[in-house]
């Protein structure tokens, strides 16, 4: 059965660079046509999805355009991890952030706990 | 983006009670749409993929139906389990949206 573990630093400063980890038990990263993707759940914006991966061949990325040029994730296989890097954040970045897979529906049939990320100084 | 927009945003019913939650996309979505049920302090779960599919293992007081940009989700008989926060997703293009959000409560 896969599972999911998000991890990472709980409070990240402003300006600065939120770095989460996704770990995928249960089964090889890129054993399967799975894209990764981040989601975050603020009180004031709900579920935002924050972009995906693919995780076999090139790690092609789809990112939502509301993050411009802040995102960034990778696959390590090596690890059975993929990331996500998130930069000059900001108070309104405060949100629990979700790591989960998302199927051929591109449905999120996975999610991780939720890990939660405060900003602030 | 496509906008995707629930009502109400909250509710309360009683036990027994049916129940129906409305999704309204922006543009046409064909059956593109999931439903997750997410329950106080816990992680959203998958519900509904394409409009109608319920999930193996998903009650069957649970039924879903629409497509274009009207989209509903029903429960008949609602049980004290059925205390959640449930969503609506879009999937026909990127950025993949999700509606506000319905809290049912008992």
């Amino acid at each position: 059965q896969v599972q999911l573990q998000e991890s990472g630093p709980g409070l990240v400063k402003p300006s600065q660079t939120l770095s989460l980890i996704c770990t995928v038990s249960g089964d090889s990263i890129n054993s399967v046509n799975y894209y990764w993707s981040w989601i975050r759940q603020s009180a004031g914006k709900g579920l935002e999805w924050i972009g995906r991966i693919y995780s076999s061949g090139s790690g092609s990325t789809n990112y939502n355009p509301s993050f411009r040029s802040r995102v960034t994730m990778s696959v390590d296989t090596s690890k059975n991890q993929f990331s996500l890097r998130l930069s000059s954040v900001t108070a309104a970045d405060t949100a629990i952030y979700y790591c989960a897979s998302l199927n051929r529906h591109d449905a999120f049939d996975l999610w991780g706990q939720g890990t939660m990320v405060t900003v602030s100084s | 983006d496509i906008q995707m927009t629930q009502s109400p945003s909250s509710l309360s019913a009683s036990i027994g009670d049916r129940v129906t939650i409305t999704c309204r996309a922006s543009q046409d979505i064909r059956t593109c749409l999931n439903w997750y049920q997410q329950r106080p302090g816990k992680v959203p779960e998958l519900l509904v993929i394409a409009a109608s599919v319920l999930l193996g293992g998903v009650p069957t007081r649970f039924s879903a139906t629409g497509s274009g940009t009207h989209f509903t989700l029903t429960i008949d008989n609602l049980q004290p389990e059925d205390l959640a926060s449930y969503y609506c997703q879009q999937c026909l293009t990127t950025p993949l949206t999700f509606g506000g959000g319905t809290k049912v409560g008992i």
